[in-house]
């Protein structure tokens, strides 16, 4: 049973550019949840997703950021017109029932 | 706003010494999770608490959960050079929010 899967692992934009985040939650999972971790902080919640419905978005910026879990395909983050500020790891979770989460690897984002 | 505070934040101990670390909040959170991180990776889950009072043990490390569910410690016995890394506890249904509340961590560096 793969884990939780991320891509890119590392991904470079300029600024004012779109960012698109993957995660493919593990096999049976339909609870998904994203999570941002800056340099010297620790992991803030983001958004949590069951399929084709945002649960809690209390954690997302109100502007430029947007999640997705389709019913068919993988969770999609995405990030508009992105800023330095916007450089950190994004770690998306998946759960079966909604309490313990198992982590993907990351995508590391790199804003010039 | 719901914290959680790690301690110590950083902690280098000789091959073999037992350590405690701590993870500290003002709430109740439903379940309280510990996860393990290396440097460019996801977070790896090592236990899950739910029970005021309770205990798990895995394999060298103990871990506790408070009995008022507010707070929880790990405890690793003849610590080894394998178990260094950033440890991480976080929190479940403890507000408003579906996500995880995380500590900032302990660093964690074992020296042979």
């Amino acid at each position: 049973n793969a884990g939780v899967m991320q891509n890119p692992r590392h991904l470079v934009r300029r600024r004012g550019q779109e960012a698109r985040l993957r995660c493919s939650p593990m096999k049976g999972h339909s609870h998904v949840y994203w999570y941002r971790q800056l340099p010297e902080e620790g992991l803030k919640f983001m958004v949590y997703l069951q399929k084709e419905n945002i649960i809690d978005e209390s954690g997302m910026p109100k502007e430029r950021f947007s999640a997705e879990f389709p019913k068919e395909g993988p969770s999609i983050l995405r990030i508009q017109q992105v800023v330095r500020g916007d450089s950190a790891a994004y770690f998306c979770a998946s759960s079966p029932m909604g309490r313990e989460q198992f982590f993907g690897p990351g995508t590391r984002l790199t804003v010039l | 706003t719901q914290l959680l505070e790690q301690s110590p934040q950083f902690l280098s101990i000789q091959e073999g010494e037992n350590l405690t670390v701590y993870c500290n909040s003002s709430s109740v959170f439903s379940s309280l999770q510990w996860y393990r991180q290396e440097p460019g990776e996801g977070p790896v889950l090592l236990v899950t608490v739910v029970t005021g009072g309770e205990v798990k043990k895995l394999k060298r490390l103990t871990f506790q959960f408070g009995d008022a569910r507010k707070d929880s410690s790990l405890h690793i016995t003849a610590a080894q050079p394998g178990d260094t890394g950033l440890y991480l506890c976080a929190g479940a249904g403890g507000g408003g929010a579906d996500g995880l509340t995380f500590g900032k961590g302990t660093h964690l560096i074992i020296q042979p």
